[in-house]
């Protein structure tokens, strides 16, 4: 079974709207990953979170670990089609660092 | 195959060896991509091959590092002169094309330990 689950699994929007997406677990996350897929780059880098409640932001896009440390959101604030393409959470799910796990995805459509 | 697989799943060398680790797509998949994973750190991206074509390499940490897909299905990845900074879970992932409409798809990770 899916250690993290993402949701919407797809989702398409447009450009200008807010939209945001979920990693979830049940078990507790011990570092958690977002990254976007893109064109010929592999998996880049936006946020890492491990404390629980904490938020990080990077221009609009701004991602939250609940305070259980189970749940992740990703938010985008007036999305933009370089916005596009497919968003991965990726986390630790035991306290020694041994057992990494990636979400499904969400794919992001932003029409102009 | 169903599934992306990698093998061996861990490899314990020591310090000046070279090490190849191999990863064998899903069967369809036109892309295939290797991350290194220092222990405790999220995937870094190394290199990724469109069919047996390679065009980013700039991951690749140093010239010790060099991955080839000359069939364009298996891929290796070999370690020259293996330094202990080389320990790390390395990752490979398929997709059928490198367009982001396309999910990664990842593989077991093989975990190399450089003594």
């Amino acid at each position: 079974s899916q250690e993290l689950e993402q949701s919407p699994q797809s989702l398409i929007v447009q450009e200008g709207k807010n939209l945001t997406i979920n990693c979830t677990s049940s078990k507790t996350l011990y570092g958690l990953y977002w990254y976007k897929q893109k064109y010929g780059e592999g998996l880049i880098f936006l946020m890492m979170l491990q404390k629980g409640g904490e938020e990080k932001s990077h221009e609009k896009i701004t991602a939250k670990l609940d305070e259980k440390k189970q749940q992740s959101s990703l938010h985008i604030t007036a999305s933009q089609p370089s916005h596009a393409g497919i968003y991965l959470c990726g986390a630790y799910v035991d306290y020694y660092g041994q057992n990494f796990v990636f979400g499904p995805g969400t794919r992001l459509s932003v029409l102009p | 195959g169903a599934g992306v697989s990698q093998s061996p799943r861990y490899k314990v060398t020591k310090r000046g060896q070279d090490v190849t680790l191999r990863c064998d797509p899903i069967s369809s998949h036109a892309t295939l991509y290797w991350y290194q994973q220092a222990l405790g750190q999220g995937p870094e991206f190394l290199t990724y091959f469109n069919y047996e074509a390679q065009p980013d390499k700039s991951g690749l940490p140093s010239d010790r590092f060099s991955a080839e897909r000359p069939e364009g299905s298996i891929s290796t990845l070999t370690i020259q002169r293996t330094e202990q900074r080389d320990s790390a879970m390395y990752r490979c992932a398929s997709s059928l094309s490198p367009g982001y409409t396309d999910t990664q798809y990842f593989g077991p990770g093989t975990r190399l330990t450089v003594l």
